[in-house]
């Protein structure tokens, strides 16, 4: 019964490389979400996916970020031509279908996090 | 204005002893309330909702304000396992799954 993986646990990139990381929800949850959590601060909201739909993305940088939850594979968060403040560790959560009409319930399930560190 | 802020602490707080701390939030539209715990460098995990009348989980209490719009959470007999940081959720009524979390407040349970 695996919970929600997350890989690369760890990735250090140099300044304008490409950052891929892959989140494989619980299985049963068809909600995706991303967080990114800097150093002492708190998890800030990324974006919320389904599969093949991108729900909610008002918390993703207008540029070099992406995500994507296709119909099969992992869910993707993709940063291109990183820069030193992209340093973070970024968290994938998942939840089951809603129950109602779409409000989530609020549990969310986290995987361990991706650390990524910019040189 | 941050939309979930907490006092980050940190709480040092003597093992048996009861601690106590809020955390108040901007979105008056606020419908869902929770407060996760975060272990040092791991994910964060649900530790319990937070229900309009209050509610209960063996040592832990939480409290919801509506009207000053905070949430407390409080920890009685307070054992070395529960140092961790302790963050306040809120989930807006708009927000389609998208739950804003506090920067957490640090709880050290001492021997």
């Amino acid at each position: 019964n695996a919970g929600v993986m997350q890989n690369p646990r760890h990735l250090v990139r140099r300044r304008g490389q490409e950052a891929r990381l892959r989140c494989s929800p619980m299985k049963g949850h068809s909600h995706v979400y991303w967080y990114r959590q800097l150093p002492e601060e708190g998890l800030k909201f990324m974006v919320y996916l389904q599969k093949e739909n991108i729900i909610d993305e008002s918390g993703m940088p207008k540029e070099r970020f992406s995500a994507e939850f296709p119909k099969e594979g992992p869910s993707i968060l993709r940063i291109q031509q990183v820069v030193r403040g992209d340093s973070a560790a970024y968290f994938c959560a998942s939840s089951p279908p809603s129950r109602l009409g779409g409000l989530n319930t609020g549990e969310l399930f986290f995987g361990e996090g991706s650390r990524l560190t910019v040189l | 204005r941050k939309e979930v802020e907490q006092d980050p602490g940190p709480f040092n707080v003597p093992e048996g002893a009861t601690v106590a701390f809020n955390c108040t939030y901007s979105n008056s539209a606020s419908q869902s309330f929770f407060w996760y715990r975060q272990d040092c460098r791991k994910e964060p995990k649900l530790l319990m909702s937070v229900y309009s009348s209050g509610n209960e989980d063996g040592r832990f209490t939480a409290q919801l304000n509506r009207a000053s719009q905070y949430i407390s959470l409080l920890i009685r007999d307070s054992k070395l396992s529960d140092s961790a940081t302790y963050l306040c959720v809120v989930n807006g009524a708009d927000s389609w799954g998208k739950l804003q979390f506090g920067a957490g407040t640090q709880v050290v349970v001492t021997p």
